[in-house]
């Protein structure tokens, strides 16, 4: 099956810094990705919705200028939390979808542990 | 909100029964899925319903869909203690569409 991968896995920032995050779907290409963030004990919320070569579309809530997202290419969209704190600690998963038997399956990264200190 | 509500928020078997979880959402669909998380891990894609599908297996899974009732369920048989993990139904409203996750079921299996 199509495989998405994101870097890092896990990541230990410090309060005020911003970090990237990767997500790549590895053998097939994906227009509209989808970041997602886990607390713990929590289930997955999404985000945004990444969009190739077009602005990102941002849940309510979700601060378009603290998590930027850019999608580049067919097959890389990444996040970057900006000025970082520990309230931003959590587990952030992207997917993609990709065509499979004639539907599209919604393939999911295996996940970046963010730990703000 | 959440599109999905699961239920039981928690489920605590014996090796060897059979466990139940579902999933119940609110708006059309175009296919629902199953995941299953084990603790601080990623997602574990397990199974894929679509719409037009009522029943599905896969192993000593079994899921089935009520679109009328827009309902589903997770039957694991024959559990084991490796079971033990998250289990997370989500639903996509569109074919390529965004997934929308209910807010899981803890199964715990005992050996």
């Amino acid at each position: 099956g199509a495989v998405v991968s994101q870097h890092p896995s896990w990541v230990i920032c410090k309060s005020g810094t911003s970090v990237k995050i990767e997500c790549r779907s590895l053998d097939f290409q994906a227009t509209t990705m989808f970041w997602y963030r886990q607390f713990p004990k929590q289930s997955l919320m999404l985000m945004a919705t990444s969009n190739e070569g077009s602005k990102a579309t941002y849940e309510q809530g979700v601060e378009k200028d603290k998590f930027l997202i850019n999608h580049a290419s067919l097959t890389l969209s990444t996040l970057t939390v900006t000025s970082a704190h520990p309230e931003d600690s959590s587990f952030y998963i992207c997917s993609a979808p990709g065509l499979a038997g004639g539907t599209y399956e919604q393939y999911f990264g295996p996940g970046t542990r963010l730990t703000v200190t | 909100s959440q599109q999905g509500e699961e239920d039981p928020q928690a489920l605590s078997i014996q090796e060897g029964e059979n466990a139940t979880m579902n999933c119940s959402y609110k708006t059309s669909i175009n296919n629902l899925q199953w995941y299953r998380q084990n603790s601080g891990r990623g997602l574990v894609h397990l199974i894929l319903i679509r719409s037009n599908e009522r029943e599905k297996h896969s192993g000593r899974l079994r899921v089935t869909l009520d679109t009328s009732k827009k309902s589903s369920s997770l039957l694991i048989t024959a559990s084991r203690a490796a079971d033990t993990a998250s289990y997370f139904c989500a639903t996509k409203g569109t074919n390529a569409g965004k997934s929308t996750f209910g807010d899981g079921t803890t199964l715990t299996v005992k050996p």
